[in-house]
């Protein structure tokens, strides 16, 4: 099982839409969370960080499932401009150990 | 602020060369980190630092060094470059739990 699994999609929806990807995380000593943003050929950015009691950014929102397992990004009224591939990341065991998952791929379209 | 600086941004070795690849950050950030990006993998953990003179290990280590004699320079050594090695190179830094900043990424192509 991989540490981190997302669905590598792509997910394709209307401008405007509303689309939810999930994270699932095997470490149960997972410590801090985040979402990243790459686009095609290009280094992954920080979108948020993600924590327990759930943070929101605008259109983004982020959720944290400890019991579970699984962090959640939610994007409302979906741009062209969020056409990406999202990258789950998942911290512990100190300031360097991130592991990523292999991103989900957002395609949005007129 | 520059933030994260990689060079160079393209390189072609042949099979045995060895090259250091450059990241250099100005935001005085403790944590340094190279990464490698090869489709369907996700980002690898290759060596890391803490802080200056301390570096340790990642998840792929094999086939590369890393110092760190000032806080802003953290270059990745490839000692006898290998097929295996071809891949996107990212160096990034953080303070304290705040996320990573990446470079902007060594394409490398290992013939």
């Amino acid at each position: 099982r991989k540490e981190v699994e997302q669905d590598p999609g792509p997910f394709n929806v209307p401008e405007g839409a509303t689309v939810a990807f999930n994270c699932t995380y095997s470490n149960s000593a997972s410590q801090s969370f985040f979402w990243y943003r790459q686009d095609c050929r290009k280094e992954p950015k920080l979108l948020m960080s993600v924590y327990s009691s759930g943070n929101e950014d605008g259109r983004f929102t982020a959720q944290l499932n400890r019991a579970s397992q699984y962090i959640s990004l939610l994007i409302r009224d979906s741009k062209l401009s969020d056409s990406a591939t999202y990258l789950c990341v998942v911290n512990w065991g100190g300031g360097n150990k991130l592991t990523f998952g292999t991103g989900t791929q957002l395609k949005v379209e007129l | 602020n520059a933030g994260v600086t990689q060079t160079p941004k393209f390189q072609v070795l042949k099979t045995g060369q060895s090259m250091t690849l450059q990241c250099a950050q100005d935001m005085n950030h403790e944590y340094m980190s190279w990464y490698r990006q090869d489709p369907g993998m996700g980002l690898r953990l290759i060596h890391y630092s803490v802080g200056a003179g301390i570096t340790d290990q990642g998840e792929v280590p094999n086939g590369y060094n890393v110092s760190r004699s000032t806080t802003e320079d953290f270059p990745l050594r490839l000692l006898s470059a290998a097929p295996s090695q071809t891949s996107v190179y990212f160096c990034a830094s953080r303070q304290g739990t705040y996320g990573y900043t990446f470079g902007s990424g060594t394409r490398l192509t290992v013939v």
